[in-house]
């Protein structure tokens, strides 16, 4: 497994702002992504976070409004972008191992007001 | 259609009850299988994973899958309140790496 960290754990934010997400692993990991949770709905895979290269997005999710950040094999960043409420929702790093197992931070609680 | 369907609970019983959780779908290229636990404030935790048909056994959970049926569970023997979180079914096609979601269940053991 891996021991993965995100910063912040909560925060609230004003309609417009933008907020970066960091998401730190305990070792090196080639595969990276990024989800959101939002209440009553499934956890969706926004994107895949890919070192030295742009991040690889889903349907429904643009880089103008998640740009990712991926320097190196243990670290990685979401920008939440001009922010509405409806970005309100728990975002969450996750990493992929050799095996392919995932294994998911802690999250991060976003409210837009 | 969702991809995945799960039942959102929430599913209350009492400790030491057998608890039955499941998923169908409808993509039939998912060959792995997972099973998260989510705790109130917490990330997913992964529990329990297969490839392809059959059962898995780890302690007192036990996943089973039945690919003809499209269809997964996961057991859990001898609950305890401890028991008490979310839990997710997660599916991945072969050579992909994204994960679909079930909404998940909710599960409350009570003493």
């Amino acid at each position: 497994s891996a021991v993965i960290s995100q910063k912040p754990s909560r925060d609230i934010c004003q309609r417009g702002t933008s907020l970066t997400i960091q998401c730190q692993v305990d070792s090196q990991v080639t595969m990276m992504f990024w989800y959101r949770q939002q209440p009553g709905q499934s956890l969706t895979l926004i994107a895949t976070a890919n070192q030295g290269s742009e991040a690889t997005y889903e349907s429904g999710f643009v880089i103008d409004k998640f740009p990712i950040s991926r320097p190196n094999l243990t670290f990685s960043t979401l920008t939440v972008s001009n922010m509405s409420p409806e970005d309100s929702s728990i975002y969450l790093c996750s990493v992929g191992l050799a095996d392919n197992e995932q294994f998911f931070g802690p999250g991060t609680r976003l409210t837009v007001l | 259609q969702k991809e995945v369907e799960q039942d959102p609970g929430p599913l209350s019983v009492p400790e030491g009850a057998i608890v039955s959780l499941n998923c169908t779908y409808s993509n039939s290229a998912f060959q792995y299988f997972m099973w998260y636990r989510q705790y109130s404030r917490k990330g997913p935790e992964l529990l329990m994973y297969t490839y392809s048909s059959g059962n898995k056994e780890d302690g007192r959970f036990t996943a089973q899958v039945d690919k003809s049926s499209k269809y997964i569970s996961l057991f859990i023997r001898d609950s305890q309140p401890s028991d008490s979180a979310t839990y997710l079914c997660a599916m991945k096609a072969g050579g992909g790496n994204k994960l679909t979601f079930g909404t998940g269940t909710q599960l409350k053991v009570e003493l």
